[in-house]
């Protein structure tokens, strides 16, 4: 069974850093493209960002473009979002998914992330 | 961006009854290749989103057949033909023709 399972939420004051971590397993991690997508509190879905296969094409929602940086390591199985000079609109539930071309088939539980001082 | 719409935002349904949930999209999501890149989901309450319905009309795997998908173009239909109490949850439609991938608002399913 695919199992994703992200990390590394948590509260963060205005200006800050985080870095997300989504664990793979179930299926060839290296042969799909990647997505994260987040969840304000009680809103929504918004696309954040996504990888291809061996990392060499990546992109990011221009809200967070030149904060944001989207990588994986296919060793380890593991997807990463790096977001910096958070603010408080980035506070929402980020899920990573596992991404086919136009359809997100798997979803991990979340990771919530708190911008607040 | 592509826009995307449904109706209606809220869904009260009897059990055993039908339901459909309506999105309509401000640009065509027809690909090239002969597919809607039109998706649903459902996000049961406290829990991730599910997919229900890839590519327009595909049912995901594990998806009871109830659940169906129609549409093309712009406008698009998910219908579930007898709702059970189960089914209750927030319904999203989602175009992955183009970054950024865009959801609906979404449409929540009561049960009456």
């Amino acid at each position: 069974d695919v199992q994703l399972v992200e990390s590394g939420g948590g509260l963060v004051q205005p200006g800050g850093s985080l870095r997300l971590s989504c664990a793979a397993s179930g299926f060839t991690f290296s042969s799909h493209w990647m997505t994260w997508v987040r969840q304000a509190p009680g809103k929504g879905f918004e696309w954040v960002a996504n990888i291809n296969e061996d990392g060499s094409e990546k992109s990011c929602v221009n809200s967070l473009k030149g904060r944001c940086i989207i990588s994986r390591d296919n060793a380890k199985n593991s997807l990463y979002l790096q977001m910096n000079s958070l603010r408080a609109d980035d506070t929402a539930i980020y899920y990573c998914a596992k991404t086919h071309p136009g359809y997100y088939s798997d979803w991990g539980q979340g990771t919530l992330v708190t911008v607040s001082s | 961006d592509i826009v995307m719409t449904q109706s209606p935002l809220s869904l009260p349904v009897t059990p055993g009854e039908p339901a459909s949930i309506s999105c309509r999209c401000s640009q065509s999501l027809l690909h090239s290749d002969g597919y809607n890149y039109l998706d649903w989901y459902l996000q049961k309450p406290g829990q991730s989103p599910q997919l229900l319905i890839y590519l327009g009309s595909n049912r995901a795997s594990g998806v009871p057949d109830r659940f169906s998908g129609s549409g093309s173009g712009t406008d698009f239909t998910l219908k579930i033909n007898k709702v059970e109490a189960e089914d209750v949850g927030i319904y999203y439609c989602m175009q992955g023709l183009q970054i950024p991938v865009t959801f609906g608002q979404g449409t929540r399913l009561e049960i009456k």
